[in-house]
């Protein structure tokens, strides 16, 4: 069966970087983009990006471009997704989501279970 | 890219119908049929419930569906029942190759 298990909670300080990782297992890693969105305590859910770990082919959302880094390391299935610069506004619960089809863009359909990042001085 | 637009909250009594509409652009919503549809419980991560408009995964109940209407996707749950109560978020591939969701529904039933 499909799993996506994050790392654990990160605090971090303003100005800092963070990097999240989301291991998966039970179908082929290279085949489908990794996905990252965030939600911020009591709010929506927020695209960031995906990855492709195929190729290392990225498109990441406007407002984080410059700031945000994915990455995998197909030899453990592993897919990273790292912060920079955070700022307060940068609290949240970060989820990693594979895509539906091969190679497709549109779809999330297996999720982690998220990695809860806070950012305070 | 903005996000897609929801009511932020509906409610509805067990056994009625309830539908939560989702307003996008040309460049989304309107110029693809990859909508889906994610319900989140309190706590959990989002969970797949409609994806390409109308299709539903094999898991998902039937009392779910899913359509569209040049700029606007709906989502409808008939027969409602207590576990239905949930956040709703739709979201559409774009015309940039991303993603794109909308604000979110809290449903109470």
């Amino acid at each position: 069966q499909v799993q996506l298990v994050q790392s654990g909670a990160e605090v971090k300080k303003p100005g800092a970087s963070v990097k999240v990782s989301c291991k998966a297992s039970g179908y082929n890693f290279n085949g489908y983009y990794m996905h990252w969105v965030r939600q911020a305590p009591g709010q929506g859910l927020e695209w960031m990006g995906w990855f492709n770990p195929y190729n290392g082919g990225t498109n990441y959302a406007r407002r984080f471009q410059g700031r945000v880094t994915m990455t995998s390391d197909t030899s453990i299935t592993t897919a990273y997704m790292e912060l920079s610069s955070l700022r307060s506004d940068d609290t949240a619960v970060y989820y990693c989501a594979k895509s539906l089809e091969i190679f497709g863009v549109a779809t999330l359909d297996y999720w982690g279970q998220g990695t809860l990042v806070t950012v305070y001085s | 890219q903005s996000a897609l637009t929801q009511p932020a909250s509906v409610s509805g009594s067990p056994g009625q119908s309830i539908t939560i509409s989702c307003t996008g652009t040309d460049s989304d919503v309107g110029g693809y049929n990859y909508v889906s549809w994610y319900q989140q419980y309190p706590g959990k991560a989002p969970k797949l419930m409609i994806y390409d408009v109308s299709k539903r995964p094999s898991e998902v109940s039937n009392r779910f569906s899913g359509s569209k209407f040049d700029n606007t996707a709906s989502l409808t749950i008939s027969e409602l029942q207590a576990e239905d109560e949930a956040d709703y978020y739709c979201s559409s591939f774009t015309a940039s190759n991303t993603v794109v969701f909308g604000g979110g529904t809290k449903l109470t039933v």
